[in-house]
């Protein structure tokens, strides 16, 4: 079962901030962040495993709050860079990973 | 180079003729995995396999067939395609963490459409 992401699409200026969401219906051991720029394939973050740890990529970062079987993905001090399709994918400890439909991120100067 | 090497890029076939997409890894991965990505739906795993000889299904495996019968490679089987599978397709790999897939690597992507 897909993951829910949201918002579904941000607009932000260079250095501004954003927060993406991931939740589940599921109990979740795992969550897995991704970026698509346009015509590309996917590209990994980051991996937050149960255990509420939180991680970051230069200025992304992520938390996971599996009691509440949810995941954030924090944009800060957004870059040109920073703009694609970032999906989160779900995984409950059975090599199953199930992504969610993609929040995109357009960054302008 | 570390990479996943997906074949055809690009392929437009005719409902119920059968066709595969190949892919391969050179990367020693145990875990390779199959995704469809349409508008509006993300992606959705298709089949994954964790090692050779066994694989298990995705969200979304109806229509499709994997092997896994070396640890390099893992086909992606359409053996009667419908106008429905048409999509990006792409397959990938990675190390494991426990029962945890890890960075997947992605190919470049296989553009299907049926007609």
């Amino acid at each position: 079962q897909q993951p829910v992401q949201s918002p579904q699409a941000v607009i932000l200026r260079e250095g501004e901030d954003a927060v993406i969401n991931c939740s589940s219906s599921k109990a979740l051991y795992s969550v897995h962040w991704y970026r698509q720029k346009h015509g590309e394939a996917p590209v990994f973050l980051m991996i937050l495993l149960k255990g509420g740890e939180q991680k970051g990529h230069e200025k992304i970062s992520a938390s996971f709050n599996e009691k509440k079987q949810q995941s954030s993905l924090y944009l800060t001090a957004s870059q040109l860079s920073y703009s694609g399709t970032y999906f989160c994918g779900t995984g409950s400890n059975d090599y199953k990973l199930s992504f969610g439909a993609g929040t995109t991120v357009t960054v302008r100067a | 180079e570390a990479q996943v090497t997906q074949n055809p890029r690009y392929l437009i076939t005719v409902t119920g003729k059968k066709l595969t997409v190949t892919c391969s890894q050179n990367m020693n991965h145990e875990y390779m995995s199959w995704y469809r990505q349409d508008p509006g739906l993300g992606l959705r795993q298709i089949y994954y396999s964790m090692n050779v000889e066994v694989t298990d299904k995705g969200d979304v495996p109806e229509g499709y067939k994997v092997s896994r019968k070396e640890k390099r490679n893992f086909p992606l089987i359409l053996e009667s395609p419908s106008p429905n599978q048409t999509s990006l397709y792409f397959c990938a790999s990675s190390g494991t963490r426990g029962l945890v897939p890890g960075e997947l690597f992605f190919g470049e992507g296989s553009r299907l459409t049926v007609l």
